[in-house]
């Protein structure tokens, strides 16, 4: 199973750009990187995904580079409202055989004024 | 409108009681999954269906039961609760599309079980 390693937390400032790393050595051909954010009291919810490079949309971007082993979940310009635990699954395209179902325990971010 | 709603939210009950959460998802997704949360926000999958089948399941004790009525609906039982079982459950569905992007899971807003 592609198993991934993230820090367990992180502090930054209002402000600053925040890189949170995710580690997949494992990871296979056929999968991709997805990250989830996740707030108090709610259910993760879909950030950014790619396969390898670079992916850019309104809220964050992610590097990939090319040998695809890890990924980084770049978020500019942090407010005190990303303070959340941050997921990055590594995850197949085919239905029905999604290969890493287990979130592990994502990177608590927290965000100081 | 909530894509995936699950109810109660708040769920306290005593040991040895059998409890339901039910899960519905008004996204068309083909397949619906639980996922428990634990204090250490660790989120592991429990049950997966797909088009009501029964597609994974994890090593679960037998005391939870999912049953799926229909694509649209996952709900989850749970016989003789534990104080172990106290945690969030979280459902979610998920799609995917042929040659498309994936959107990954949506997630529901979870149940959190308290056990006393």
């Amino acid at each position: 199973l592609a198993k991934t390693t993230q820090p367990i937390s992180m502090d930054s400032y209002e402000g600053q750009e925040v890189n949170i790393t995710c580690s997949h050595n494992n990871i296979a051909t056929n999968d991709y990187i997805t990250w989830y954010q996740q707030f108090p009291s709610q259910g993760p919810r879909f950030i950014i995904q790619g396969y390898k490079t670079k992916v850019t949309n309104e809220v964050a971007s992610l590097f990939i580079p090319a040998d695809r082993k890890s990924s980084t979940l770049s978020l500019p310009r942090v407010s005190l409202s990303d303070t959340a635990v941050y997921y990055c699954l590594v995850d197949s395209i085919s239905s029905g055989s999604a290969r890493q179902l287990t979130f592990g325990s994502g990177t608590q971010l927290t965000v100081l004024p | 409108d909530t894509a995936v709603s699950q109810t109660p939210k708040y769920l306290v009950t005593q040991m040895g009681n059998d409890k339901s959460i039910k899960c519905e998802q008004n996204l068309g997704h083909d397949t619906m999954y639980w996922y428990k949360q634990d204090s250490k926000k660790f989120l592991k999958i429990m049950f997966s269906y797909n088009n009501k089948e029964l597609i994974i399941n994890e090593t679960v004790p037998n005391r939870f039961s999912p049953k799926s009525p229909d694509k649209a609906h996952l709900n989850l039982h749970i016989n003789s609760l534990e104080l172990g079982d106290s945690a969030v459950y979280f459902c979610a569905s998920r799609t995917w599309l042929q040659g498309g992007r994936d959107y990954g899971y949506t997630f529901g807003s979870g149940t959190r079980l308290t056990v006393v």
